[in-house]
């Protein structure tokens, strides 16, 4: 079994470009989740998902856009990137909410120039 | 949403001690209270877990005890070894909700 797979695993942008971090499991997830971690701030929730086809906001939605195609794939979309969302991105999933262990993917390490 | 504080930011002891990590949470509705660990530049990895109808835990040398009347649960490592070296966080989730981290604690074992 693969698990949680992120990819790209690095990714450098320019201000302004646009991109789509894929996230994909293989454990019959329900839900599934984005993180961001910057140093000092642990890991902060941008979106999830609870169940296919519901998605919500975390703590630090904006500039993101999050799609969950279907129950296995959960992507983060940066539709306009900036300095500031230069991060280390962890995508994860859980049986059932955040009452059940999570699995995190590799995570994306993403610098915006 | 939940939030919650995790203390010390950094710890550094000599191996062989015990080392305890704290943490508070603010929604009194939460039942489930995990740790992570996360070694340098790999993925955040459950290591144990508590729920709220249970005081304490133990798994060879780690535990974890959670106070809901004070809001707040530690991770306890005795007998600590360099492998232990790596962030560790906390969580708290509330019921059919998502889950918060702690700011995390960098956990240095001295040989």
């Amino acid at each position: 079994n693969a698990g949680v797979t992120q990819t790209p695993k690095f990714q450098v942008l320019k201000t302004g470009q646009s991109m789509t971090l894929q996230c994909a499991q293989d454990m019959n997830h329900n839900s599934m989740y984005w993180y961001r971690q910057d140093p000092g701030m642990g890991l902060r929730l941008i979106y999830y998902s609870a169940s296919e086809g519901t998605t919500d906001k975390g703590e630090v939605p904006n500039g993101y856009n999050v799609s969950r195609l279907n129950k296995r794939e959960f992507s983060l979309r940066l539709e306009s990137a900036a300095p500031s969302q230069t991060s280390v991105y962890f995508c994860a999933g859980s049986t059932q909410g955040g009452n059940t262990e999570a699995f995190f993917g590799q995570g994306t390490r993403l610098t915006v120039v | 949403g939940e939030n919650v504080e995790q203390h010390p930011s950094t710890l550094s002891v000599q191996e062989g001690d015990s080392a305890v990590i704290k943490c508070t949470y603010s929604d009194s509705a939460s039942n489930y209270f995990p740790w992570y660990k996360q070694e340098l530049g790999k993925r955040p990895q459950l290591i144990i877990d508590i729920r709220s109808n249970v005081g304490e835990k133990k798994d060879q040398r780690i535990a974890v005890t959670l106070n809901k009347t004070a809001k707040h649960f530690s991770l306890h490592i005795t007998e600590t070894q360099p492998e232990d070296s790596a962030v560790y966080f906390c969580a708290a989730t509330p019921p059919l909700d998502d889950m918060r981290f702690g700011a995390g604690t960098r956990l240095t074992v001295k040989p």
